[in-house]
């Protein structure tokens, strides 16, 4: 297993395009984790999934936002309408539900994919 | 939600240990500390946590006060490769699973 995948790498758009993000986790973790990093912050959570269920959503994700993990593997971020706000890069993350030790609920972070908005 | 703070920045001779406080004064007694770093360009990555007692492994040691309101993050033989921001958490309880709320970490540049 080579770890979380996220695609692409860098995308540049324009103002007022939709966009969608690919990430892969590792194939046995079913948590799936959404977050947004800008310039000279830490990340900002977004969104989690278990399974394909998405349990949980920040306020930080407005009606521009959608994610799904439709079969609980691979998810999607799409974002409609971009704006420059939106310029950041996005993380995704998965874990085990596991039953021993916190470790087991550590994240495994992507490298992410960074979207320009021009 | 538990929040963290570090300075914003550190430097660090090469082969000397980094020390990286972080304080967490509002921390719930279940709420666990943990430590990330990231370097330029990509994820973040996981290095160390623990609860109360002090934690070592094979990259780093963690050592947490008694009344749990900071801790110390300890790179013993810093090397240039160990530059990154590193991050400080407090995870909290969510639906299901646990959320990491990051602060703004801080960078840690190892100097030649």
């Amino acid at each position: 297993d080579t770890g979380v995948s996220q695609n692409p790498r860098h995308k540049i758009t324009k103002r007022g395009q939709n966009v969608t993000f690919r990430c892969d986790p590792i194939s046995e973790h079913n948590r799936l984790y959404w977050y947004r990093q800008t310039l000279g912050q830490g990340p900002e959570f977004l969104t989690y999934f278990q399974n394909e269920a998405q349990l949980e959503k920040s306020r930080l994700l407005s009606d521009r936002f959608s994610a799904e993990r439709p079969k609980g593997s691979f998810s999607t971020l799409e974002i409609q309408r971009t704006e420059q706000g939106d310029s950041a890069m996005y993380l995704c993350a998965s874990s085990s539900s596991g039953t021993g030790g916190a470790k087991l609920d550590g994240y495994t972070f992507g490298s992410g994919t960074r979207l320009t908005v021009v | 939600d538990a929040k963290t703070t570090q300075p914003t920045s550190m430097d660090c001779a090469e082969g000397r240990a980094a020390n990286l406080p972080c304080n967490h004064s509002t921390i719930s007694g279940n709420e666990y500390v943990y430590w990330y770093r990231q370097i330029h360009s990509q994820g973040p990555q996981y290095i160390i946590h623990g609860l109360k007692n002090n934690e070592t492994n094979e990259m780093a040691s963690l050592i947490i006060t008694e009344d749990r309101k900071s801790s110390t993050l300890i790179l013993p033989h810093a090397t240039l490769r160990d530059t990154a921001v590193y991050y400080c958490i407090v995870r909290v309880a969510q639906t299901g699973t646990y959320k990491y709320i990051f602060g703004t970490g801080t960078r840690l540049k190892v100097l030649a």
